[in-house]
């Protein structure tokens, strides 16, 4: 498995409370993403970074913000929380982009619950 | 936007049956991947297709891309009990942006 740990990886907070997951990578890659998996939705992806300071919205970023200081670090802020927002959460990292014939490596995820 | 269907949503099989587990896009893909996710685990990066028309095989397991590049399907050919999962398929089409379909949940009753 790639060098990928999320943290943390089981979270129950309320409505209304600030969260952050956070995502740290070994492998250097340039790459990484984060996703939501629901039931009957697949992955959905929130925020992406393309280098350090650069990151783009995905399909479903509303209600959350993105941070990356470092190469090996990609912070998830969900900066009041909604029980719609519970979810797990993987973070992925891929070396090539998605411009590029790559693939992605996931982290082991992080189980969030907002009641 | 883009749309990638991914059906069936759920396939309970005898382990020996054959399983099929197939893609369809609303747009033409770039390429497509398939990913396997076991339970309470996370998706683990199967393959990748990429040609027109292209078949590849892993052990008891195809994946072929259509001619159009806009469907794809994953076949596993007489099914075990390590097979258990959800297999995503996830398409790069228009904006370079991956789409996952919303997988197929293999149960294998031994």
């Amino acid at each position: 498995d790639a060098g990928i740990t999320q943290s943390p990886r089981h979270k129950v907070t309320e409505t209304g409370t600030p969260v952050t997951l956070r995502c740290h990578q070994t492998e250097n890659h340039r790459y990484m993403y984060w996703y939501r998996q629901d039931p009957g939705h697949g992955l959905r992806l929130i925020h992406y970074s393309y280098g350090v300071k650069d990151t783009d919205k995905g399909e479903v970023s509303d209600g959350y913000s993105v941070s990356r200081s470092k190469t090996e670090d990609f912070l998830l802020t969900l900066e009041s929380a909604t029980s719609s927002q519970t979810s797990v959460y993987f973070c992925a990292i891929s070396e090539l982009g998605l411009v590029s014939t790559d693939t992605q490596y996931f982290g082991p995820g992080t189980r969030l619950t907002v009641l | 936007g883009q749309q990638v269907m991914q059906i069936p949503q759920y396939q309970h099989v005898q382990e020996g049956e054959d399983f099929t587990t197939y893609c369809n896009s609303s747009t033409t893909l770039s390429n497509i991947q398939w990913y396997k996710q076991r339970p309470g685990g996370h998706p683990v990066f199967l393959i990748q297709l990429v040609k027109s028309g292209e078949v590849k095989k892993q052990k008891r397991l195809t994946f072929q891309f259509g001619e159009a590049k806009k469907n794809s399907s994953l076949h596993i050919t007489a099914t075990q009990t390590t097979d258990v999962g959800t297999y995503f398929c996830a398409g790069l089409g228009y904006g370079n942006k991956l789409v996952f379909g919303a997988g197929t949940i293999l149960r294998v009753k031994s």
